[in-house]
């Protein structure tokens, strides 16, 4: 149990452009999801914790206007980065609180801007 | 002070040996602790996770709290190769309202055959 899904995994985009990243709870019902951002050789950075049915609580520092977040409904999480450039380049994995306090991660999604 | 914190290792051991992993928090009331593997190029994986004082076995690991000195470690019983990765140490500080994990920077852990 305590599956978590993100799609797509890797994706690559011209400067400018938008993109999506979907996270779904797979096998359970998540009320809190949760964004962070991975770079390389560092630890996780929470981004921004996302409530099904209301707005996203974004971290400090982190622009809500560039990274939209949308939880609909109980199963699904997205993330669009807008306006994407290259320094937003980076590991982007979303979590699901199941139980207590736990969160499960999906595999992650690579994201490379030219 | 970050909240979470790790030596970043490496910490070599070698096969079959106890590889013990530290962590220290800042936050006095924090209420849960996590462990997540973390493999080269993939998501954090799930270990253990700890609320009371003392130790938790699970299968080859143990994870043990002491509220008081504000640790938490991580022991790996007859560590093997694949045990080779990135561990996360993560805790649910009072300052974020038990909402959130904040994680350590991590410590690398490398098994030798």
């Amino acid at each position: 149990g305590a599956v978590v899904s993100q799609h797509p995994s890797w994706v690559i985009c011209k400067s400018g452009t938008s993109v999506k990243i979907e996270c779904r709870s797979l096998d359970f019902q998540a009320t809190t999801m949760f964004w962070y951002r991975q770079f390389p050789k560092q630890s996780l950075m929470l981004m921004a914790t996302s409530n099904e049915g209301s707005k996203a609580t974004y971290e400090q520092g982190v622009e809500k206007d560039k990274f939209l977040i949308n939880h609909a409904s109980l199963t699904l999480s997205t993330l669009t980065v807008t306006s994407a450039h290259p320094e937003d380049s980076s590991f982007y994995i979303c979590s699901a609180r199941a139980g207590r306090d736990e969160q499960f991660f999906g595999p992650g999604t690579r994201l490379t801007v030219l | 002070q970050k909240e979470v914190e790790q030596n970043s290792g490496p910490l070599s051991v070698p096969e079959g040996a106890i590889a013990s992993l530290n962590c220290t928090y800042s936050d006095r009331g924090s209420q849960s602790f996590f462990w997540y593997r973390q493999y080269s190029g993939k998501s954090p994986e799930l270990i253990m996770f700890i609320y009371s004082n003392g130790d938790k076995e699970d299968g080859r690991f143990t994870a043990q709290l002491n509220k008081a000195s504000q640790y938490v470690s991580l022991l790996i019983r007859d560590s093997q190769p694949s045990d080779s990765a990135t561990y996360l140490c993560a805790a649910t500080p009072r300052s974020g309202g038990y909402n959130k994990l904040i994680f350590g920077a991590g410590t690398r852990l490398a098994v030798h055959p």
